[in-house]
């Protein structure tokens, strides 16, 4: 298996909803990775799983809660979100301790309204 | 911080000629620079990518140059075809960690006219 794969392909909320967004690979990859990505934008990093482990949160608000279950799944927990969080969420993946090669999902095209 | 500008941000050309997109950074602890290719609605797509320690490679139609006195890479598109139609990113890798943290440039969107 050489793909990253997500779920839902779309998601639309409200302000007061709570839903998650997963992202699963079986390419054996440690290091996990969630982007945002805006309309015609490169995409942002939001957050970096290493072994499991939170390695890197670049500020993102306390409404976007990453977690990293195991070393095949990654999920974004979302709650209270404003209508400027909607955006391509990008899960990606790579070998840890390279870094190299970073492979994306198809994304979760999420809506909040 | 790290900080990759890319240019042209839109690039229009014939179908069969050469694209060139050029990137350029500032952290000399960068060691490795993907280019992304991302159609309308679809995922990025890792096309080409080269380390610090390689100044050219090639993939069919593709090459990727790098530059690490001057910090700055290129994206060469030979024969270019519709299909080859896309949003185009560069990206460094952040030198200073294991688990590679990449900063985009801002993209380019490529053009080919049949």
């Amino acid at each position: 298996d050489t793909e990253v794969t997500q779920t839902p392909k779309h998601l639309v909320m409200g302000m007061t909803n709570k839903k998650s967004l997963k992202c699963e690979q079986h390419m054996g990859h440690r290091a996990m990775y969630w982007y945002k990505q805006k309309a015609k934008k490169p995409p942002e990093l939001m957050f970096v799983y290493s072994y499991e482990k939170l390695s890197i949160n670049e500020s993102v608000p306390s409404r976007f809660s990453p977690e990293c279950p195991n070393s095949s799944l990654l999920n974004l927990h979302l709650h209270a979100l404003q209508p400027e969080d909607s955006a391509l969420y990008l899960c990606a993946s790579t070998l840890a301790g390279t870094g190299y090669e970073q492979y994306f999902g198809p994304g979760t095209r999420l809506t909040v309204t | 911080g790290e900080n990759v500008e890319q240019h042209p941000s839109t690039l229009s050309v014939q179908e069969g000629d050469s694209a060139v997109i050029k990137c350029t950074y500032s952290d000399s602890a960068s060691n490795y620079f993907p280019w992304y290719k991302q159609e309308l609605g679809k995922r990025p797509q890792l096309i080409i990518d080269i380390r610090s320690n390689v100044g050219e490679k090639k993939d069919q139609r593709i090459a990727v140059t790098l530059n690490k006195t001057a910090k700055h890479f290129s994206l060469h598109i030979t024969e270019t075809q519709p299909e080859d139609s896309a949003v185009y990113f560069c990206a460094e890798r952040d030198g200073g960690t294991s688990y590679g943290k990449l900063t985009f440039g801002q993209g380019t969107i490529l053009t080919v006219h049949p």
